[in-house]
């Protein structure tokens, strides 16, 4: 059984759509990520919800609007999409909002065009 | 800002002999971890080593941490193709943040 699912695993699309990308993990833990791996593969947080309670909320445009409608799941919206989005974007989750061990899933390629 | 380094960016040995891939960092650290990521797929956690341990084991990997030089250091012995990955290290900083930072990790090929 998958741990930690994204869908899709794959998105090409044009500047300026809307897209989202789904997450969701069956671990039963409290504290979910989305992180961006960029072309040179540095892998940067983007937002953390704990209860589906957002605490980690780093620079990032106001264009991206993550979504926890329960603590299984974390959405991430973005708006109006650009050229520098392209890159893979991983969920992850933890039991606790500890940094302690991180399960991600398998990422999403973003393409945008 | 980005707190992990390894080094080297890129290591190729053959099969059968020894992986040393060194993390360096910046600020104070609760934990530092290392992760794999083979290619086109996600991150899966290796190893965690706290800030008051200096050296863990897990099967063939060896972790070392030295907090006075801010270094961590992943050995992987009698290496396997299938070892063939990018390899993270990723820190906990102290001070309560619950936000884990990683490295630009070292790009280990093993030659079968």
């Amino acid at each position: 059984d998958t741990a930690v699912s994204q869908t899709p695993k794959y998105l090409v699309t044009q500047m300026g759509n809307d897209k989202s990308i789904k997450c969701e993990q069956n671990l039963g833990h409290d504290t979910m990520y989305w992180y961006k791996q960029d072309s040179k593969k540095f892998l940067k947080i983007m937002f953390s919800y704990n209860n589906k309670e957002l605490i980690i909320n780093e620079t990032v445009p106001n264009r991206f609007s993550p979504k926890s409608p329960d603590k299984a799941h974390l959405n991430l919206h973005i708006n109006s999409l650009e050229l520098g989005d392209s890159a893979v974007y991983f969920c992850a989750s933890s039991l606790k909002a500890d940094t302690m061990t991180q399960f991600f899933g398998p990422g999403t390629r973003l393409t945008v065009l | 800002s980005q707190q992990g380094e390894e080094d080297p960016q890129a290591l190729s040995i053959q099969e059968g002999e020894n992986a040393t891939m060194n993390c360096s960092y910046k600020t104070s650290i609760n934990n530092l971890q290392w992760y794999r990521q083979n290619s086109g797929r996600g991150l899966v956690h290796l190893i965690l080593i706290r800030s008051n341990e200096r050296e863990k084991h897990s099967g063939r990997l060896r972790v070392t941490l030295d907090t006075s030089k801010k270094s961590s250091s992943l050995l992987i012995t009698a290496s396997r193709a299938a070892d063939t990955a990018s390899y993270f290290c990723a820190t906990g900083p102290q001070g309560g943040s619950e936000k884990l930072v990683f490295g630009k990790g070292t790009k280990l090929t093993v030659n079968p």
